[in-house]
Parts: C-alpha cells; structure tokens; sequence
C-alpha cells in the first residue's frame, strides 16, 4: 500500500494563477481531509469529505474547492492563488469506527504564492 | 466555538518523563487524538481516547478524563529522536471532523 499519495511536493505560483493539489489514498477509507499548515502553526482544516460525492467546509474554506467522485481521490482547487494562501498543505485519510480512529497523512505540498 | 489549549514548549533531557496537557472547550466530544510531526515531516498518528483512562503504546501513552475536558500524553524514556511536535485533535461527534490543537513543541537535550 502507498498509503496517501499527495503531487506536486513543491510549487512556485503567480498571484492569480490556479492549480490543482492532488490527493489519492490505497486504503479505501471514506473520510478525507485537507489541512495547511503555516510556519509554527498548528494544522487547519480546508475542507473534509465522509464519502465519494460528499463534502463540507473547514475553518478556512475561502479560496478552495474540492470534489470528492471517488473514494481513492479529493483533489483540491486553489481558484485565483494569493501570497496568502502560501503554506504547507497536507491531505489526510482517516479510518473512523466506533472506538478506532487513525488518520493517516500524505507527505505534503509545500506552495509559495509570489 | 471550541478551543484546545496545549503548552507551547516543553524541554526534557533524555531518559526524562514529559507530559504534555490538552485542555478542551468544545459543543461536542466524541474523542480525543494525539499526533507527532517533525520538523520538515507529516503528522503521523499517535494515539486515540474515546473513554476515560489510560491508553498505552510502548514509551507513550496517552489519557483522558472526559469529565474534565482533559486529556495528556506522556513520553516515557525520551529519547533524542522524540524532539518533535506534538498535536491533540478533537473530534466532536462520529465519523465529524478532527480539530487540533495549537501543537507543543518537545525538546530533548542529551
């Protein structure tokens, strides 16, 4: 199993510009999630999703979209990229029940917005 | 809202005991996560508390008293490569969404 999958690793954006992080899991769970964490900060969600075709907001939804028409992908839609929106992004895939919940991270998207 | 509290930073000297507290003010509570990153990594999972008491995993364990909105991590037998940081999450309810909190820094100095 590879686990979370997470391209590119490292991006350089215009302002304005939009992009496309994606995200892919192996382990058929039906919760994902996206975070971005700013230097020395802890993680805050984006948006989550409990299944292929649902989604909902996070803390910080403003600036992003995302889609979930699969269970393995939730990619997420950077739409007019802003010096704001640089950080470190990270996906998550979550296994969740009853007593048992682990969430696994992929390895990151580190984006500079210029 | 909700909040979790952490402390900001922790150091310890190796073969130490470090406990790092987790407060937490939320609407619901289904059960409390702890997760470890360094520096330049990805989160990885720790451990999780959906009843009250002690959850143990080799060096560390993990606690939680629901009563109290409290919960703490414990890092026996610290060890260099334990110099990390340390999250709790919340969740509110099944199958909801993690929150974290703000992270605790651990420092372990030989």
């Amino acid at each position: 199993n590879a686990g979370v999958t997470q391209t590119p690793k490292f991006q350089v954006l215009k302002t304005g510009q939009s992009m496309t992080l994606q995200c892919a899991q192996d382990m058929n769970h039906e919760y994902m999630s996206w975070y971005r964490q700013d230097p020395g900060m802890g993680l805050r969600l984006i948006h989550y999703s409990v299944g292929a075709g649902i989604t909902d907001q996070g803390e910080v939804p403003n600036g992003y979209n995302v889609s979930r028409s699969t269970t393995e992908d939730f990619p997420l839609r950077l739409l007019s990229a802003a010096p704001s929106q640089t950080s470190v992004y990270f996906c998550a895939s979550r296994f969740s029940r009853g007593r048992e919940e682990t969430q696994y991270f992929g390895p990151g998207t580190r984006l500079l917005v210029l | 809202g909700q909040s979790l509290e952490q402390p900001s930073e922790v150091t310890a000297v190796e073969g130490a005991i470090v406990q790092i507290n987790c407060t937490y003010q939320t609407s619901g509570f289904y059960g409390l996560s702890w997760y470890q990153q360094h520096d330049g990594g990805a989160p990885t999972f720790l451990s999780y508390n959906a009843l009250d008491g002690l959850e143990e995993t080799g060096r560390f364990s993990s606690f939680l008293s629901r009563s109290d909105s409290y919960g703490y991590l414990l890092l026996q037998e610290l060890q260099m490569k334990d110099s990390a940081s340390y999250f709790c999450a919340v969740i509110k309810a099944a199958g909801n969404k993690l929150t974290f909190g703000g992270g605790t820094r651990v420092l372990v100095k030989p």
